[in-house]
């Protein structure tokens, strides 16, 4: 069975812009979830999404926001870009709550 | 308002077992204990979880406390592989929002 997979895996943005991370779950779960890890503030939640609907939410700004489509892929958006924004995004996908969370590779994002 | 506590780290020698504590006083009854592990940077991976008996796969096994107020994961032969830093994580009600903490960085030396 294929890996949770991110694209892209390295991005650079400038201040200002916005950006889009893609999530594939593992075939058939419902659930992901992403993650900001950053070397000061450690792995942070930020969102969960199951079936399409958001059902959890980290102490972020509204500058994150994310959606989950019918087939349970998920994208995460960040607008406006901040320096401090520069961290590795993890997704992860779950069959369910109180299962596993499996995670992806993440995505790099680093913002100039 | 932490939900775990860890040592920041550990070494452990090649080919003994590593004992790595988690403190989590906290926790509510039907709270489920994971345990993952991160090499790198790149994505954590999953190891072991459990509610209130002790469990064991392939990876490690995962000792809790009658009062469930801690537990121990156990890597029984350690590898130079398994350096890596290790969260035990309490998952927060409700939805699937795990919490990490700081987690243990553990050094497996040959």
């Amino acid at each position: 069975k294929a890996g949770v997979t991110q694209t892209p895996r390295y991005l650079i943005k400038t201040r200002g812009q916005q950006v889009t991370l893609s999530c594939s779950p593992i075939s058939g779960h419902r659930s992901v979830s992403w993650y900001q890890q950053t070397p000061g503030q450690g792995l942070q939640f930020l969102f969960e999404y199951f079936s399409e609907t958001q059902r959890n939410k980290g102490n972020f700004p509204g500058r994150f926001s994310g959606r989950q489509f019918s087939n349970s892929r998920s994208e995460m958006n960040v607008s406006t870009l901040e320096l401090g924004d520069s961290a590795l995004y993890l997704c992860a996908s779950s069959a369910g709550v109180r299962y596993e969370q499996y995670f992806g590779p993440g995505t790099r994002l680093t913002v100039t | 308002d932490a939900k775990t506590t860890q040592p920041p780290s550990m070494d452990c020698a090649e080919g003994r077992a590593a004992n790595l504590p988690c403190n989590h006083s906290t926790i509510s009854g039907n709270e489920y204990v994971y345990w993952y592990r991160q090499i790198h940077s790149q994505g954590p991976q999953y190891i072991i979880h459990g509610l209130k008996n002790n469990e064991t796969n392939e990876m490690a096994s995962l000792i809790i406390t009658e009062d469930r107020k801690s537990s121990t994961l156990i890597l029984p032969h350690a590898t130079l592989r398994d350096t890596a830093v290790y969260y035990c994580i309490v998952r927060v009600e409700p939805g699937n929002q795990f919490y990490f903490g700081t987690g243990t960085s553990l050094t497996v030396i040959p």
